[in-house]
């Protein structure tokens, strides 16, 4: 199973609202990630969790809040957003074996579509 | 900061000829992805090329990552319109969980 879910598929919220995004995989995957894509664009790494902690933070604004509350669970806690953060928030997982894999094969959700109003 | 230049950006054919996507840097990469993406959707895992000099096909695509492991191509043979979509190739660079530097991706249209 290389399944990663994302809830919900789409998103639409005002500036003023807090929602979350949610992330599952069950693959026994230490690692993962949440990225960001703006139309016709690559995506863009936001946060890196290894072994439930934050690794990585790519300088991303604090109305972002990742939180990792166990090994198959990630979330993105969004508030007081702005329109310019309407884009398809990825998910990611990768078995995350620190220094003992060269490859790093990631695994992504179909992602949510938000949309801030 | 690492780059992959991913070329060409752009590419429309007719069904039944082959291409080829190119995806280059100056940086040394552990292995490269590449990613097939429909709009809306998440990126699918195609193939990961690890060792350098490396060749895999899957079906009509084939892939190939350079033996200094600075460069990747991907040829498709015969395509068809299912083939339409976002390519992305994808480099990772070692040390553990880290995230992909991705190219900007080729949007290829295969015309009936």
């Amino acid at each position: 199973d290389t399944e990663v879910t994302q809830t919900p598929k789409h998103l639409v919220m005002g500036m003023t609202n807090k929602k979350s995004l949610k992330c599952e995989q069950h693959m026994g995957h230490r690692a993962m990630y949440w990225y960001k894509q703006k139309a016709k664009k690559p995506p863009e790494l936001m946060f890196v969790y290894s072994y439930e902690k934050l690794s990585i933070n790519e300088s991303v604004p604090s109305r972002f809040s990742p939180e990792c509350p166990n090994s198959s669970l990630l979330n993105l806690h969004l508030h007081a957003l702005q329109p310019e953060d309407s884009a398809l928030y990825l998910c990611a997982s990768s078995q995350g074996l620190l220094g003992l894999l060269s490859y790093n094969e990631q695994f992504f959700g179909p992602g949510t579509r938000l949309t801030v109003l | 900061t690492q780059l992959l230049e991913q070329s060409p950006q752009f590419l429309s054919i007719q069904e039944g000829k082959n291409l080829t996507v190119y995806c280059n840097s100056s940086s040394v990469f552990s292995s490269l992805q590449w990613y097939r993406q429909e709009p809306g959707e998440g990126p699918v895992l195609l193939v990961t090329v690890v060792t350098g000099g490396e060749v895999k096909k899957l079906k009509r695509l084939t892939f190939q990552f350079g033996d200094a492991r600075k460069d990747s191509s991907l040829h498709i043979t015969a395509a068809q319109p299912g083939d339409t979509g976002l390519y992305l190739c994808a480099g990772y660079s070692g040390g553990g969980a880290d995230g992909l530097t991705f190219g900007k991706g080729t949007h290829l249209i295969i015309q009936p």
